[in-house]
């Protein structure tokens, strides 16, 4: 399958800091691309679909300009976390769409986000 | 409410036997389906995609797909300890940039 990176795989900050997340389509051009959270022992949530060169799009209840994301070419979107605090710690997932004829999803390795 | 159910286990079976998990979706326009593999604290893992009706074998993993039931399964066959993990249903309602809508997935664990 295709490959999606993500980095860094793991950031401890302090509160109030703000963190920035790099999502890369290695093989392919992504011109939809996905950033998920997932807290420990609960299903992925869906956070917003970020579309090549236009606004991303947020999940009801994900507050867009505390997670801002970039969807700056087909291979590179990023998530940044403003302001961040500790019930912001998460696994946050990243996942690119191709463009081939089954519109098949690939996931990134994950980013560990700690607040301190 | 578009919704993907699937039974959250824990599925338990022996080294060697066939796992066997389910999912059912809501809605009928639903085009293409997955599964993923997650193990603990990594990432999800696609690891088989089926869009027509029927069977679709790669390996030790069958796909079955029933659209008129509105149902996909996914069997494991000679389950190793290695297939330990959570099991993640997903569809895709269609290809105008929609995210995948995910199951709550189906923890499998194989005992040696």
């Amino acid at each position: 399958g295709a490959v999606v990176s993500q980095h860094p795989s793991r950031v401890i900050c302090k509160s109030g800091t703000s963190v920035k997340i790099e999502c890369r389509s290695l093989d392919f051009q992504a011109t939809t691309m996905f950033w998920y959270r997932q807290f420990p022992k609960k299903s992925l949530m869906l956070m917003a679909t970020s579309n090549e060169g236009s606004k991303a799009t947020y999940e009801q209840g994900v507050e867009k300009d505390k997670f801002l994301i970039n969807h700056a070419s087909l291979t590179l979107s990023t998530l940044t976390v403003t302001s961040a605090h500790p019930e912001d710690s998460s696994f946050y997932i990243c996942s690119a769409r191709d463009s081939g004829p089954y519109n098949e999803q690939f996931f990134g390795p994950g980013t560990r986000l700690t607040v301190l | 409410q578009k919704e993907v159910e699937q039974n959250s286990g824990p599925l338990s079976v022996p080294e060697g036997a066939i796992a066997s998990l389910n999912c059912t979706y809501s809605d009928r326009g639903s085009q293409s389906f997955f599964w993923y593999r997650q193990y603990s604290g990594k990432s999800p893992e696609l690891i088989m995609s089926i869009y027509s009706n029927g069977d679709k074998e790669d390996g030790r993993f069958t796909a079955q797909l029933n659209k008129a039931s509105q149902y996909v399964s996914l069997l494991i066959r000679d389950s190793q300890p290695s297939d330990s993990a959570t099991y993640l249903c997903a569809v895709l309602l269609n290809q105008a940039g929609t995210a995948l809508i995910f199951g709550k997935g189906t923890t499998l664990s194989v005992s040696s």
